[in-house]
């Protein structure tokens, strides 16, 4: 049963736009979260992180929201850029709890592709 | 260079043979891991490594084999490839620090016929 899902295969932005990519999870032991970025031939990158004690961290024109209530997190890009057209990949771990559960589950990926 | 080696980057391999993928890293970190990406599927762990003693199977290990050479080198072999084999495959490194952020290699297209 998948524990880190992002139920959109795909999303469509235009250029100087909001993009939000969304993840559910399922685990109440994960406490800490990640997003990573792919483009092709490349290996995954990381973009921004955030522990479960807090609600919203920011990076630039990135930032990531937490609803734990409702084992939500969301990211946000703004303004988008075509440069941002990829793969995001949501990603969890159970870091408090130590050793293997601090191994990340990641989520399928959402394609983005941001128009000119 | 990268900080996270992968060789080969492309690589195609009929059914049955053995083949090995290796990784080698500069970042210093004690942990290494082995994924598998299908399309559709996201990252799958195949095998992970906390330090060079230490080799633990993940989530779908059945059919590959690790050797953890050095801190630096970490081996995939898949001792009789097999058709659903066919994937991309990335290696990550971490350190041991509270954030398990991992940084991957380029990846290596496998194909199997």
């Amino acid at each position: 049963d998948q524990q880190v899902k992002q139920n959109s295969p795909s999303l469509s932005v235009q250029e100087g736009r909001i993009s939000i990519l969304n993840c559910d999870y399922t685990n109440s032991m994960f406490d800490y979260f990640l997003w990573y970025k792919k483009y092709p031939a490349e290996g995954p990158t990381f973009l921004i992180s955030i522990s479960s004690i807090k609600d919203k961290n920011e990076d630039g024109r990135f930032t990531v929201f937490l609803n734990k209530s409702a084992k939500h997190l969301s990211l946000h890009i703004v303004p988008s850029q075509p440069g941002d057209s990829a793969v995001y990949f949501c990603a969890a771990s159970a870091l408090g709890y130590g050793g293997s559960q601090g191994n990340l589950i990641f989520g399928k990926g959402t394609k983005l592709s941001v128009k000119p | 260079d990268a900080d996270v080696t992968q060789t080969p980057r492309n690589r195609i391999t009929k059914t049955g043979k053995r083949i090995m993928l290796e990784c080698s890293q500069t970042k210093g970190h004690d942990r290494m891991y082995w994924y598998r990406q299908d399309p559709g599927l996201g990252l799958r762990l195949i095998y992970y490594s906390f330090d060079v003693k230490d080799i633990n199977k993940g989530e779908i290990s059945d059919g590959y084999s690790v050797s953890r050479q050095a801190q630096a080198k970490f081996s995939l072999s898949l001792e009789s490839a097999i058709p659903n084999q066919t994937a991309l495959y990335f290696c990550a490194t971490s350190d041991n620090g509270q954030k398990n952020i991992q940084y991957f290699g380029a990846g290596t297209r496998l194909s199997v016929l």
